[in-house]
């Protein structure tokens, strides 16, 4: 595609439920980038990919948070048991190689009742 | 020593003016210096960048002063116009580095009124 995909771009939850958020990152990219934006807020890093190699996990909030990417693509940002605090834009980046130029995503608005 | 930063958190301005916004770093291994802009339901989008081999960059009405000793870092909107409201971020991290830690300030909402 032409830009960083992300969807659902509302999420409205319940307190408790998980949630999934997908990123699609554009093609030849291979640094992956999820950020937190609270109301008001500047952005919080949460979780960095690069490659085939680990993940910097460094930025996860808690241990309800987790990210996956498949195939070097796609990558699903996952939050268990959410809680209110957890309302938040939730924003991916991709670029094509570590700390260069970020293209963001618009974000998915994630909102827990 | 990972912090950015950065003042005002909002800056109201005429149409013309030229808002300045600052931002301030700690780590010294820091080289590479982005500035973000925002607009309401979009996700930022790199607007202009610098590294600390030059002391000022300008493109178009947008320019980056940076002061290594001071560790400290600036962007300058000439003949600020009534589009150029949005909000704007500073980062910082170093350069092509192996982690993928941008450190974003906690951003300037900037006002430009016509």
């Amino acid at each position: 595609g032409a830009g960083v995909s992300q969807s659902p771009s509302n999420k409205v939850t319940e307190k408790g439920k998980d949630v999934e958020l997908r990123c699609d990152p554009i093609s030849g990219h291979t640094a992956l980038y999820w950020y937190r934006q609270s109301l008001g807020q500047g952005l919080e890093f949460l979780i960095y990919f690069q490659g085939n190699s680990a993940p910097d996990k460094s930025g996860l909030p808690s241990d309800r948070f987790s990210a996956e990417r498949t195939g070097g693509s796609v990558s699903t940002l996952t939050i268990q048991r959410t809680q209110q605090e957890d309302s938040a834009v939730y924003l991916c980046a991709s670029s094509f190689r570590a700390n260069e130029k970020l293209f963001f995503g618009s974000g998915t608005q994630l909102s827990v009742l | 020593q990972q912090q950015v930063k950065q003042s005002p958190q909002s800056l109201i301005v005429q149409k013309g003016g030229i808002p300045i916004i600052n931002c301030a770093y700690e780590n010294t291994a820091f080289d590479y210096f982005p500035w973000y802009q925002q607009f309401p339901g979009k996700g930022p989008a790199l607007l202009i960048a610098i590294r600390p081999d030059v002391s000022e960059k300008k493109e178009g009405r947008f320019t980056i002063s940076f002061n290594k000793s001071a560790k400290q870092f600036s962007l300058h909107i000439m003949d600020s116009q009534p589009g150029d409201s949005a909000t704007y971020f500073c980062a910082a991290t170093k350069y092509g580095g192996s982690q993928g830690n941008l450190i974003f300030g906690k951003g300037t909402k900037l006002s430009v009124k016509p």
